[in-house]
């Protein structure tokens, strides 16, 4: 049974202080890690998808990277604007089907 | 602009109704999902589609139905069987094995 587990639940930062969301998963040959934003009340927004260990993408003050049994978000001397939930989501090479982890709330405050 | 809409918004749904949520995206996506959310949880998956006319159950959808008419739409009716049916509904579509993405979400809230 495909696993994912985000750490820490809930993150709060200063503006400017960097950090990092883990997202540990056990999956059956991976096809796909899913990054995605969520504000409160609204629809996930897609950030990334990573295919392999050592892939790494970036988008403004973000760096998502992958190992065989980790992903991690990077933020990079967040602003206030940056507090959302952030999702991962793995997807196994039987299924396109992603698990979504519960979620990393983050907070920076100004 | 190409995206996913769902209505309503919030919803209300008194004891014994069933009541249907509507998704519609011109996205041109193979694959559409319904997910489930709630506090503290991660997405649930109720039902998914990836082609006209054909439909599978995911992993709550118990006191769910949908249906699949047409490409651009993946209607879920939440049934009277449905005894927690208060949550947050997101829509999805993608093209199969790439990323999803998403509807704005309703609200539904039992009475």
């Amino acid at each position: 049974e495909d696993q994912v587990t985000q750490s820490p639940e809930a993150l709060r930062l200063q503006e400017g202080e960097s950090s990092s969301l883990n997202c540990s998963y056990t999956v059956s040959g991976l096809r796909g890690l899913f990054w995605y934003r969520q504000d409160p009340g609204k629809g996930p927004e897609f950030l990334f998808t990573l295919y392999s260990a050592g892939e790494e993408k970036e988008k403004e003050r973000l760096k998502a990277t992958l190992t065989k049994k980790e992903s991690f978000l990077h933020i990079t001397a967040p602003k206030p604007e940056d507090s959302a939930t952030y999702l991962c989501a793995p997807t196994s090479g039987g299924s396109y089907i992603p698990t979504f982890g519960r979620g990393t709330s983050l907070i920076v405050h100004p | 602009d190409g995206g996913i809409t769902q209505s309503p918004k919030y919803l209300f749904r008194k004891e014994g109704q069933n009541v249907t949520l509507s998704c519609e995206q011109n996205l041109n996506h193979d694959a559409m999902y319904w997910y489930r959310q709630d506090p503290g949880q991660g997405l649930r998956l109720i039902y998914y589609s990836q082609i006209v006319n054909d439909f599978q159950k995911g992993d709550i959808a118990e006191g769910y139905s949908v249906s699949r008419e047409k490409k651009e739409s993946f209607p879920l009716t939440v049934t009277s069987a449905q005894k927690n049916p208060t949550a947050f509904y997101l829509c999805a579509s993608s093209n199969n094995y790439n990323e999803q993405f998403f509807g704005p979400g309703t609200r539904l809230t039992v009475l």
